[in-house]
């Protein structure tokens, strides 16, 4: 079925240092994932996104990563900032107009 | 630019009452609006799918009759929680697709969330 879940609930990482959200799919129908931020109280913001015939997408301190064969998704922040802390949430849209959620990833920066 | 503006941005009301919540697409024109819930340290969950001058697709489980959604033009769709109860209290939070994104590989922006809470 369609499903987008991650492997950790929290993330602890020490400012500065980079920091790594994973996420896995059961269904190979996607073919696109976006990831996103939400800060407390606040919705969901865009990150990154990527397309599912590409592998590796970069942006300003963010880095995608797909892995289609194991159906695994990750991103990447380098160098973390205290304005990093917020929940991650991976989504995807297997085939159709809808975004299906992951269950989220509390990243929290230690300063 | 693609701001959603979501109003209130929290609400209290008593157990039995309506309360409607707004979205607005304020420097696009969106399609396709999308409503959400969030119950505290949980993931989104799609609740509906509205389409500008159609009625809304409602996901399985959840009631069309206790949840209105209106999408009477392209910048702005309504959710009406019908007879509020304690078991609504939410995060409600709409999200929109644009003209110009009308193929799915594309984000959805996000409003800011409406936070209800029924005593």
């Amino acid at each position: 079925g369609e499903s987008v879940g991650l492997h950790l609930p929290t993330l602890s990482v020490q400012e500065g240092d980079n920091s790594i959200i994973n996420c896995a799919y059961s269904n190979s129908a996607s073919d696109y994932f976006i990831w996103y931020k939400q800060e407390s109280g606040k919705g969901p913001q865009f990150i990154i996104d990527i397309r599912s015939n590409m592998d590796k997408r970069q942006g300003q301190r963010v880095t995608v990563l797909l892995n289609k064969t194991v159906k695994h998704l990750s991103l990447q922040i380098a160098a973390t900032q205290p304005g990093d802390s917020a929940v991650y949430f991976c989504a995807g849209n297997f085939g159709n107009e809808k975004l299906t959620f992951g269950t989220g990833t509390r990243l929290t920066i230690i300063p | 630019g693609a701001v959603v503006s979501q109003h209130p941005s929290w609400v209290i009301c008593k157990s039995g009452t309506s309360v409607k919540i707004e979205c607005r697409s304020l420097d696009f024109q969106a399609t396709t609006m999308f409503w959400y819930r969030q119950f505290p340290k949980q993931s989104l969950m799609l609740m509906a799918t509205s389409n500008e001058g159609s009625k809304a697709t409602y996901e399985q489980g959840v009631e069309k009759d206790k949840f209105l959604i209106n999408h009477a033009s392209l910048t702005l769709s309504t959710l009406t929680v019908t007879s509020a109860h304690p078991e609504d209290s939410s995060f409600y939070i709409c999200s929109a697709r644009g003209l110009a994104e009308v193929i799915y590989n594309s984000p959805l922006h996000f409003g800011n969330g409406t936070r209800l809470t029924v005593t």
